[in-house]
């Protein structure tokens, strides 16, 4: 099945620095890509998607870009903020069923 | 519109018991599925139901199961609980027709002693 390795593992930046998360995937099959933030005693929220016919998506200070050769897919976040702070997961799936999700990133930004 | 109601938030059980959790999605949304969130193992799926069939089954044994009703609201059980059951359970729902993307509910907090 699809594994999905997420680097780093804890992330702390200052506020107004750029945050930048990996993810590998293992399934080449897998063509559909979202990234979640969690916020504590909250459910994930999607914040961007991609999917494998595109190689990069920006949405204001969010962009995710994606390399199928590589297997690898990684969120950017610009002009970090204090409420940027929280858990950030990726996942991969195939047509949007099952997603297989990293571990997860803990993002600390300070002021 | 309303989010992902998921119910209750939390709920304590005893090694053996059974429990049932609820969800009600997006109005609209026809797919369902189900997460377990552990700090060990993270966010792993469970299964998903589309017009009241279950499409896809997670990893997990036959004690987990789940249902979908006409309403597309949605219902999981854990028979005979244990211990490593205690977890956060995440429902999300999408549409699955204009795009993939899941909304997740707040999660039920399940803890078995």
């Amino acid at each position: 099945g699809e594994n999905v390795e997420q680097h780093p593992s804890t992330l702390s930046v200052q506020e107004g620095d750029s945050a930048v998360i990996k993810c590998t995937y293992s399934d080449s099959a897998s063509n559909y890509f979202p990234w979640y933030k969690q916020e504590l005693g909250k459910g994930p929220q999607l914040i961007i998607d991609i999917r494998s016919n595109v190689g990069e998506k920006k949405d204001q200070r969010i962009a995710v870009t994606l390399n199928k050769t590589a297997k690898h897919f990684s969120l950017h976040i610009t002009e970090t903020q204090p409420e940027d702070s929280a858990v950030y997961f990726c996942a991969a799936t195939y047509s949007g069923y099952a997603l297989n999700f990293g571990k997860g990133t803990s993002l600390l930004v300070t002021p | 519109k309303a989010g992902v109601t998921q119910t209750p938030r939390y709920l304590i059980k005893t090694r053996g018991q059974q429990v049932t959790l609820s969800c009600s999605p997006i109005s609209g949304h026809r797919s369902v599925s189900w997460y377990q969130q552990t700090p060990g193992q993270g966010l792993q799926f469970l299964f998903e139901y589309f017009s009241e069939t279950q499409r896809n089954k997670g990893n997990f044994p036959g004690r987990f199961s789940g249902r979908q009703f006409s309403n597309s609201r949605s219902e999981m059980n854990v028979s005979t609980l244990e211990l490593g059951d205690s977890a956060l359970y995440l429902c999300a729902s999408s549409d699955r027709t204009e795009s993939y993307g899941y909304t997740f509910g707040s999660g039920t907090r399940l803890t078995v002693v």
